[in-house]
């Protein structure tokens, strides 16, 4: 079955910018989805289709996935950014959506 | 402004059917452009995608649960059901329902909050 892996944590200084990867193989090829959720919530879509921001997501989200790795990169990084952020893919073969374990992200 | 909400008992018997149902409010679900799915998470585990049905005649379960699922839809009273059969601990999760359809099925932009259902006698 397909997998997907990521960091399973990622540190970054306020105002810095935070790149979570996501691996698959071949994930070029398929359309990567983004999400954010912190303790106790809903996850919340952030960039979805590789590259698209949804509407009220801030700029300083963006994605882009090439060869065999997606990344959400998330610019000037605020308190507010610091949770788990999870990728995201539909599996044709298998018929099945596939989840990335997870990257937290922490704010130093 | 379009809201999810997940209800349904928060404590089910090992072997017996989980049912959560999922209320909209805010908006029609008349619309053919979307998709309504259940998820689960697992304390301390990742997300993992249940299923989603888009209306009476039209359902897709993840091929892991599909023999134990079942997902009904009723758009006049804007509910969607979910009902998990033969349940074990290993369904204890937090069940969150969500709106596909944002550019596919399996974009999920709005979401309820999640209801934690345990699974013990």
């Amino acid at each position: 079955s397909y997998v997907l892996t990521q960091p399973a944590s990622v540190s970054v200084a306020p105002g810095e910018t935070a790149r979570i990867t996501c691996g698959g193989a071949n994930i070029e090829t398929k359309f990567v989805h983004w999400y954010f959720q912190q303790p106790g919530q809903a996850p919340v879509l952030v960039v979805y289709d590789d590259v698209v921001r949804p509407s009220g997501i801030p700029e300083r989200f963006s994605g882009s996935s090439s060869g065999n790795t997606a990344t959400l990169t998330i610019s000037r990084v605020e308190a507010g950014d610091e949770g788990d952020y999870i990728c995201q893919v539909w599996d044709s073969t298998s018929e099945n959506v596939v989840f990335g374990g997870g990257t937290k992200v922490t704010v130093l | 402004q379009v809201q999810l909400q997940e209800s349904g008992p928060g404590l089910v018997k090992p072997s017996q059917t989980l049912s959560l149902t999922c209320s909209v409010s805010g908006d029609s679900m008349s619309s053919e452009d979307f998709y309504w799915n259940w998820l689960r998470q697992r304390p301390g585990k990742g997300l993992e995608w249940i299923g989603y049905v888009y209306d009476s005649e039209s359902s897709y379960s993840n091929p892991s649960l599909k023999r134990r699922v079942s997902m009904s839809i009723d758009k006049s009273k804007k509910q969607f059901s979910l009902k998990l059969t033969s349940v074990t601990a290993a369904d204890t999760a937090v069940y969150f329902c969500a709106r596909g359809g944002l550019s596919s099925i399996w974009t999920w932009d709005i979401w309820g909050p999640g209801t934690l259902v345990t699974v013990s006698s």
